[in-house]
């Protein structure tokens, strides 16, 4: 059971214009959500971060949006950049009791920036 | 950021060979730590979280006595892969989260395990 959904695998964008990653979930009790970049045979890096409480967090160049309806959320880069070129990951934090905390990823969208 | 370290970076071990790989938490005490297998092209999958002075707990699905986890102190984790198989092979990768942070795990680099 896939609970974070990333459904496009790769997206191109030209360098200068925004780049757009989408991602779906299906648990309601999801309180935060994360995006990571990740470079091959490198872990992932922390980009931004959103509570369940908001539908959105700024952080320079990323945004982030949230629409709990529709179980949905949005990663916004702005201008994008050549070194933004990376796989992008959606992740969730549920609580598993007693304090203790995980994340559940999606799939990963590749994002290409073109020069 | 919080940084975390991993060792080795890469690891080729033959068939029925146990390999351990380390997780350091290098400018902070981590009292909990996160392990991860990648498989290519697949997304992050956790495997058990690691809890210093008890036991991990072990996600549905991962043996617990194939992959032995032990968390000695606040800044070191380990992960043993026991009489490891070729499907064994795979890109493991731990985190740690910084303490007064809500919710933000910090990756290690990972480590690619390849078993012959």
């Amino acid at each position: 059971d896939q609970q974070v959904k990333q459904n496009s695998p790769s997206l191109s964008v030209q360098e200068g214009r925004i780049s757009i990653l989408n991602c779906d979930y299906t648990n309601s009790m999801f309180d935060y959500f994360l995006w990571y970049k990740k470079y091959p045979a490198e872990g992932p890096t922390f980009l931004i971060s959103i509570s369940s409480i908001k539908d959105k967090n700024e952080d320079g160049r990323f945004t982030v949006f949230l629409n709990k309806s529709a179980k949905h959320l949005s990663l916004h880069i702005v201008p994008s950049q050549p070194g933004d070129s990376a796989v992008y990951f959606c992740a969730a934090s549920v609580q598993v009791g007693q304090g203790a905390q995980k994340l559940v990823f999606g799939q990963g969208t590749r994002l290409t920036i073109n020069p | 950021g919080a940084v975390v370290s991993q060792h080795p970076s890469r690891v080729i071990c033959k068939s029925g060979t146990s390999v351990k790989i380390e997780c350091r938490s290098l400018d902070f005490q981590a009292t909990t730590m996160f392990w991860y297998r990648q498989f290519p092209k697949k997304s992050l999958m956790l495997m058990a979280t690691s809890n210093e002075g008890s036991k991990a707990t072990y996600e549905q699905g991962v043996e617990k006595d194939k992959f032995l986890i032990n968390h000695a102190s606040l800044t070191l984790s380990t992960l043993t892969v026991t009489s490891a198989h070729p499907e064994d092979s795979s890109f493991y990768i731990c985190s740690a989260r910084e303490p007064g942070r809500v919710v933000a795990q910090y990756f290690g680099p990972g480590t690619r395990l390849l078993v012959l």
